[in-house]
């Protein structure tokens, strides 16, 4: 089944500790970004890759990295994150960012206390 | 980054047909318009988009109109199931491939 796999689905965590949450595709996507959702906000891009070793900043980079070692994985990494950080983060694919459909995860709700 | 409108919430009857707005006024020539919803929990899911032209898969169909500046997502029967929160989306600029997510319109079906 095609898809696209974030792990953990919930974490609470304290600020300052490192955490990183996993995002995987099993359909040979190209592209593939991160948002976050927040009451009164929509969905927001954090960062984005259109390729292996190919990432940009989204709208919104501040507090995050992201790697694209291989195709399939796009991790978000926190390194030392804080309570405005809090969300519900979503992981999404498409062959290319253009105009394509885009497949989403089933979401990760972080919270930072 | 050009910008949607619509509807905060619709309601529709089970087996009806839904008829969801969406203005886009500063839509340029080469944007697509794309459809998403949003069902409780879960993430955001493809409906549909297209460029100029009607467009009809297996979820919905999109009509949009002749100057671009407005569409519409057709439900052609609505279930209990299609209740989410619909999302009308024009690409962001620099092909990035971000979405523009907004507010979105939240569909209630009432059997």
């Amino acid at each position: 089944e095609a898809q696209v796999t974030q792990n953990p689905r919930y974490l609470i965590t304290v600020t300052g500790k490192k955490l990183t949450v996993t995002c995987s595709q099993n359909m040979n996507h190209e592209y593939m970004s991160w948002y976050r959702q927040d009451p009164g906000l929509g969905l927001r891009q954090i960062y984005y890759s259109m390729n292996v070793e190919v990432t940009d900043k989204g709208d919104v980079p501040e507090g995050y990295k992201v790697s694209r070692k291989e195709k399939r994985n796009f991790p978000l990494i926190l390194e030392s994150p804080s309570p405005n950080q809090t969300s519900l983060y979503f992981c999404a694919s498409s062959f290319a960012g253009f105009n394509q459909p885009q497949h989403f995860g089933d979401g990760t709700r972080l919270s930072i206390l | 980054d050009a910008k949607t409108t619509q509807p905060n919430s619709m309601e529709s009857n089970e087996e009806e047909p839904v008829h969801l707005p969406c203005n886009h006024s500063t839509i340029s020539g080469t944007d697509y318009i794309h459809w998403y919803r949003q069902l409780p929990s879960q993430g955001p899911e493809y409906v549909i988009h297209g460029l100029t032209s009607n467009v009809n898969n297996r979820m919905a169909s999109l009509a949009i109109a002749e100057d671009r500046k407005s569409s519409t997502l057709i439900l052609h029967r609505a279930t209990l199931r299609d209740a989410a929160v619909y999302y009308c989306i024009l690409p962001g600029s620099g092909n990035t491939g971000k979405l523009i997510f907004g507010q979105g319109t939240t569909l209630q079906v009432k059997p």
